[in-house]
């Protein structure tokens, strides 16, 4: 279990600039999220796939968010037109659904901290 | 709709005080419950969790038992230590499991 990576750590772009950022989810797992946390606050959900579908999006998830599980293994989110308001830590978890049983608790990354200048 | 609130901080406390920090929830149907903990430029690590009522949830001496009468899962500790210095969230997953609600943390600093 080599945990959930995620790349890069820091992000410091100029405001309008396009950003992306990965996941790698611990290998075995089907379920994939993805979070985004202000100072201060908690998480917020913003989507989660399930191997390559994309099975929910938050209404925070504006259209300048998209994000893609192309291969069902590891994730990428992107940002388009980034605005101040974007500055946030952002989290991706995974975990294991098995159907019947429930989903095994979420292991998060160390999350990727995008600065708008 | 789901929603979890748990108490602010800072908690600031001596080593080996007895720690409490409250959680209650919001939530229809059976959902499970968690808390998770953050430590400076980390991500969360799941601390324990409770999938019924009246489970009690535990590790590291933390403690929280699922309260389905007062909807609460307060975390608990006899005795602290400087290292169990960060942040603490509750949070809850509906029964389909499909995306996790999170309070806003309590911090907690512990003094020699």
């Amino acid at each position: 279990d080599t945990g959930v990576s995620q790349d890069p750590r820091h992000k410091i772009t100029k405001r309008g600039q396009n950003v992306t950022f990965r996941c790698d989810p611990i290998s075995e797992h089907n379920r994939l999220y993805w979070y985004r946390q202000t100072l201060g606050q908690g998480p917020e959900f913003l989507t989660y796939f399930q191997n390559e579908a994309q099975l929910e999006k938050s209404r925070l998830l504006s259209d300048r968010f998209s994000a893609e599980r192309p291969k069902g293994s590891f994730s990428t989110l992107e940002i388009q037109r980034t605005e101040q308001g974007d500055s946030a830590m952002y989290l991706c978890a995974s975990s294991l659904w098995q159907g019947a049983t429930g989903n095994q608790p979420q292991h998060f990354g160390d999350g990727t901290r995008l600065s708008i200048l | 709709g789901d929603s979890v609130t748990q108490m602010e901080g800072p908690v600031t406390l001596s080593e080996e005080a007895f720690l409490t920090i409250n959680c209650t929830y919001t939530a229809t149907g059976y959902p499970s419950l968690f808390w998770y903990v953050q430590y400076p430029g980390e991500g969360l690590q799941l601390l324990l969790k409770a999938t019924k009522a009246d489970d009690k949830g535990s590790n590291k001496g933390f403690e929280a038992t699922y309260r389905k009468e007062t909807t609460s899962f307060h975390l608990e500790k006899g005795s602290v230590q400087v290292s169990d210095s960060a942040v603490y969230f509750c949070a809850l997953s509906p029964y389909n499991f499909n995306k996790f609600y999170f309070g806003s943390g309590t911090k907690l600093n512990v003094k020699p």
